[in-house]
């Protein structure tokens, strides 16, 4: 049982270029969630969603796009890297949004942009 | 407006040691509270819930509607247990969690 897969763990990418961060989960969770992690700052929540087919915008959308096509992928991307977006991300999920299951995490990626 | 704040960046103990790490939170309605830990190199993971009122590795938290906190608690700090500690609120019922600035336990030997 693999949990929350995050590939790639580390990348770096040139101010402009694109990239998609991948996420899978084989728990069977309906929610996924993408969050950035920034010193200081905490978590901040970017998309998620709650199940195939739904996503919605979260405290930090701005820059990115997600999809969800199936339960088990939910793929974070970034169009025109800006330095801005130079932090680690976590993907996540929970069996249902409510009873206080706690997240997955995955075990994050590191980007640069440069 | 929701929010988690942790007021202390790094917590500094000797190994021994009582630990007890704050969070504060404001939330209209009843909150669901959580505890995460992130070991070095190692991801995020739930520590405790407070609604299953758990003892996880010898740490306790208590909610405290009155003062809107949910501090985190262990008698005698370990040398194990330094790691970045994350206090999360659950808002709304689509399962987001919105988390404080996290606050990094050091245990000296």
């Amino acid at each position: 049982n693999a949990g929350v897969t995050q590939t790639p763990k580390f990348r770096i990418l040139k101010i402009g270029q694109s990239m998609t961060l991948q996420c899978t989960q084989d728990m069977n969770h309906n929610y996924m969630y993408w969050y950035r992690q920034d010193p200081g700052m905490g978590l901040k929540l970017i998309y998620y969603s709650v199940g195939a087919g739904i996503t919605d915008k979260g405290e930090v959308p701005n820059g990115y796009n997600v999809s969800r096509s199936t339960t088990e992928d939910f793929p974070l991307r970034l169009e025109l890297a800006a330095p801005s977006q130079t932090s680690v991300y976590f993907c996540a999920s929970s069996p249902l949004g409510q009873g206080g299951y706690g997240y997955t995490f995955g075990s994050g990626t590191r980007l640069t942009v440069v | 407006a929701q929010r988690v704040t942790q007021p202390e960046k790094l917590l500094s103990v000797f190994k021994g040691a009582p630990v007890e790490l704050k969070c504060n939170y404001s939330y209209s309605g009843s909150p669901e509270l959580f505890w995460y830990v992130q070991y070095s190199r190692q991801r995020l993971q739930l520590l405790l819930r407070h609604i299953s009122r758990e003892s996880i590795k010898g740490f306790t938290a208590d909610l405290n509607k009155g003062e809107t906190s949910f501090h985190l608690k262990k008698p005698f700090a370990q040398e194990e247990d330094s790691a970045m500690y994350y206090c999360a609120l659950k808002s709304g019922n689509t399962g987001k969690l919105i988390f404080g600035q996290g606050t990094t336990l050091q245990v000296k030997p």
